[in-house]
C-alpha cells in the first residue's frame, strides 16, 4: 500500500527565508505526486503536481518541488517566504485504483509559520 | 469555471442523529471523492463515485455513505452520528484525463454535540 511521510509536524521561518519542506513517498509503481496548502478552515488549494520528465516543477505562488526517485522524496521549496504563506502544507501520492480511478493518500502535514 | 462547491459550511448536530452533506463539482468533472479530516488522523478517505457508481470505498464504518446523480452532484450521509464524526468533510473533483489530480472544495465543519 502507499504511504506519504512528512517528517516534520510543524516548521517556523522568517519573512524573506529560504523554505523547505520535507516528503518522502512509498508506492510500488511511477509515483503522481502532489503538493496541497490549506488555510485554516480552508479546503486544499493545489501547488503543483508531478506526473513524469522534468525532476523539477514549478507551482502557483512561488513554489517548486524536486523528484528524487532514489531517495523517495519530492520536498517542496519556496526561495523567499511571505507572511501569506503561513498555513498546513500536505503533501500526496496518488495510487492507481483501476477503471480509471486514483486513489490520493495524504502525509499528515506540515503546519508552517512565518515570523515577521 | 466555478470551483467545487460544498452545502453547508457549518453544521452542529446531536449524536444519534443523522446528517446529509452535498457537493457539486468543477462543470466537466465526472469523479467525486469525499475525505474526513481530524486533527488527530489527518486526511482519509471515505469514498469516489463516478457515473452515479462507488468506485473506491475507504475504511470506514458503513454508517457512512454516499450517492452521486446523473449531474455529477454527490451526497454524503453519516447515520446516527457519533461524538468522533465531528471533522472537516472535504469533497474534491477530478477530470479521468488528469492522472489523479483532486481539486477540493471549501469543506463542511460537522461538529457532533
Amino acid at each position: 500500500a502507499q504511504s506519504v511521510t512528512q517528517p516534520d509536524i510543524h516548521i517556523t521561518v522568517s519573512e524573506g527565508a529560504s523554505l523547505e519542506l520535507r516528503c518522502n513517498y512509498s508506492y510500488g509503481a511511477t509515483p503522481y505526486l502532489f503538493w496541497y496548502v490549506q488555510s485554516p478552515g480552508q479546503g486544499l488549494q493545489l501547488l503543483l503536481k508531478y506526473f513524469s520528465g522534468d525532476t523539477l516543477v514549478q507551482g502557483i505562488k512561488g513554489f517548486e518541488a524536486e523528484f528524487k526517485r532514489s531517495q523517495s522524496s519530492f520536498n517542496l521549496r519556496k526561495p523567499s517566504v511571505h507572511w501569506s504563506d503561513a498555513a498546513e502544507y500536505f503533501c500526496a501520492v496518488a495510487a492507481y485504483s483501476g477503471a480509471g480511478s486514483y486513489q490520493l493518500t495524504f502525509g499528515k502535514g506540515t503546519k508552517l509559520s512565518v515570523i515577521p | 469555471k466555478a470551483g467545487v462547491t460544498q452545502t453547508p459550511r457549518y453544521l452542529i448536530k446531536t449524536r444519534g442523529q443523522q446528517v446529509t452533506l452535498s457537493c457539486s463539482p468543477i462543470s466537466g468533472h465526472r469523479s467525486v471523492s469525499w475525505y474526513q479530516q481530524t486533527p488527530g488522523q489527518g486526511l482519509q478517505f471515505l469514498f469516489e463515485y463516478f457515473s452515479e457508481t462507488q468506485r473506491n470505498k475507504g475504511n470506514f464504518p458503513g454508517r457512512f455513505s454516499g450517492r452521486q446523480f446523473s449531474n455529477s452532484r454527490s451526497e454524503m450521509n453519516v447515520s446516527t452520528l457519533e461524538l468522533g464524526d465531528s471533522a472537516l468533510y472535504l469533497c474534491a473533483s477530478s477530470n479521468r484525463g488528469e492522472g489523479g489530480t483532486q481539486y477540493f472544495g471549501p469543506g463542511t465543519r460537522l461538529l457532533v454535540l
